[in-house]
């Protein structure tokens, strides 16, 4: 099946700067990436996607990286604010079950 | 609109007892997935389902655990005779369709066993 491995576990940065956050997959046969942001004790809530035929997509401060050479794929928050400090999850998938990392908490200190 | 109804959002149940967890997904989708969330882990899948069929039931327990999706009503997660290491947050997320569409998740549910 597939693995998903997330990195890193927690980041912290100051407001204004970007953050990163990476994930690796097994499964050459996925497809489709989503990022899901879940604010302390709420649901999770998709944030951006990327499908297989497309490296790179944007939505205002949001961008997502995907290689899949190299089965990677990043989540990049430019300008980052409070407000966007939550646990942020990857997954992959090409089947109906999206295989999710283990989350990263990002923590923007004003 | 409404999104995916889950209810109760908490409950709380003693050791031995059944917990039942029920969801909605929203208008118009089919397709049910239940996951469990442990404190600081990732989302873990348990089971899949359609009207009236489970599809994929890998990532639930053996025993104890049981999951249906009527063609009227909620689907429901039922854990009988719970224990300790059943207490987790529980989430049920709808699509329009399997493969690579959209899921949209509920609220959760809180498991406390005591």
């Amino acid at each position: 099946g597939e693995n998903v491995e997330q990195h890193p576990s927690t980041l912290s940065v100051q407001e204004g700067d970007s953050a990163v956050i990476k994930c690796t997959y097994s499964d050459s046969a996925s497809n489709y990436f989503p990022w899901y942001k879940q604010e302390l004790g709420k649901r999770p809530q998709l944030i951006i996607d990327i499908r297989s035929n497309v490296g790179e997509k944007k939505d205002q401060r949001i961008a997502v990286t995907l290689n899949k050479t190299a089965k990677h794929f990043s989540l990049h928050i430019t300008e980052t604010q409070p407000e966007d400090s939550a646990v942020y999850f990857c997954a992959a998938g090409g089947s109906y079950i999206p295989t999710f990392g283990r989350g990263t908490s990002l923590i923007v200190h004003p | 609109n409404a999104g995916v109804m889950q209810n109760p959002r908490h409950l709380v149940r003693r050791r031995g007892q059944e917990a039942r967890l029920r969801c909605s997904p929203m208008k118009g989708h089919s397709h049910v997935y239940w996951y469990r969330q442990l404190p600081e882990e990732g989302l873990k899948f348990m089971v899949y389902l359609q009207k009236e069929n489970i599809i994929d039931e890998s990532g639930m327990p053996k025993e104890r655990f049981s999951a249906e999706f009527p063609k009227e009503g909620p689907s429901i997660l039922r854990i009988q005779q719970v224990v300790r290491g059943d207490s987790a947050a529980y989430f049920c997320a709808s699509s329009e369709g399997q493969d690579d569409y959209e899921q949209y998740f509920g609220p959760g549910t809180r498991l406390t066993v005591t």
